[in-house]
C-alpha cells in the first residue's frame, strides 16, 4: 500500500529556532499534500494545502510566514516552523493525496519547544 | 463550511458489549472515511466509504454510509480491550480536497 514517510518523529527545540519537518511519499506521486496540527485530546486542524510546484494555501488564522511549506516535487513536502515558541508545541501530521491512492497519512511529528 | 459531528465524544463500554458511533455531516458528499488513532500515534485508516449504502466490515467493526441522511455509523460488536482508541470520521467535498474531521470519539473498553 501507499506509504508516507514523515521525519522526524519527535523534535525538541529551543524557543526562537526553526524546525523542518519532512514528508515523503515513497511509492506514489502526491499531487496534493495537507498539513495538520493536533493538540492533545483534540481533532486534527488543517493548517495548509499544497500542490506540487505551487504556493501553499493556508487556512484562516495560520501564519504563512511562520509555517513555511514547500512542495518542490511530487514526492516531497516540507513544513518549516520558523522562530518556534512554546505555543507551537503540537503534533504535526502530513497527509498526501494521489490519484488511485487516496489519502495517506504520515506517522506524525511531536514538536516540543522549550 | 462543511461540518462533521460525531457522537458520542466519549464512550466507556464493557468488553463483550455492542455500541454504535455516529457521524453526521452538513453538506453533500459521497465519501466518508473512518480512522483510528492510538495515543501518540498518527491515523490508521479503517474504512473508506464511497457510495450511498456502502457497508464495510473488518473484524468487530462495521461501517455504513447513508448519503441521503448525511450519516455514517461505526458499529462495534462484542468489544474487546484492544479496540480502546480514538475514532475519527472525516469527509471531503471532492476527491483530493482536504478532509474535514469530526472531533473524535474516545473509546475505552473495560473488563
Amino acid at each position: 500500500g501507499a506509504v508516507v514517510s514523515q521525519h522526524p518523529s519527535w523534535v525538541i527545540c529551543k524557543s526562537g529556532t526553526s524546525v523542518k519537518i519532512e514528508c515523503r511519499s515513497l511509492d506514489f506521486q502526491a499531487t496534493t499534500m495537507f498539513w495538520y496540527r493536533q493538540f492533545p485530546k483534540q481533532s486534527l486542524m488543517l493548517m495548509a494545502t499544497s500542490n506540487e510546484g505551487s504556493k501553499a494555501t493556508y487556512e484562516q488564522g495560520v501564519e504563512k510566514d511562520k509555517f513555511l511549506i514547500n512542495h518542490a516535487s511530487l514526492t516531497l513536502s516540507t513544513l518549516t516552523v520558523t522562530s518556534a515558541h512554546p505555543e507551537d508545541s503540537s503534533f504535526y501530521i502530513c497527509s498526501a493525496w494521489g490519484y488511485n491512492y487516496g489519502y495517506t497519512f504520515g506517522s506524525g511529528t511531536r514538536l516540543t519547544v522549550v | 463550511e462543511l461540518k462533521v459531528e460525531q457522537n458520542p465524544l466519549f464512550l466507556s463500554m464493557q468488553e463483550g458489549k455492542n455500541y454504535t458511533i455516529y457521524c453526521n455531516y452538513s453538506t453533500t458528499s459521497d465519501r466518508l472515511y473512518w480512522y483510528r488513532q492510538d495515543p501518540g500515534k498518527s491515523l490508521e485508516s479503517l474504512f473508506v466509504l464511497l457510495s450511498n449504502g456502502a457497508v464495510k466490515q473488518e473484524g468487530r467493526l462495521m461501517a455504513s454510509l447513508d448519503t441521503k441522511a448525511r450519516l455514517s455509523t461505526l458499529h462495534i460488536t462484542a468489544a474487546v480491550h484492544d479496540l480502546s482508541a480514538t475514532y475519527f470520521c472525516a469527509v471531503d467535498i471532492n476527491s483530493g480536497y482536504a478532509l474535514n474531521f469530526g472531533k473524535g470519539t474516545s473509546l475505552l473498553v473495560t473488563p
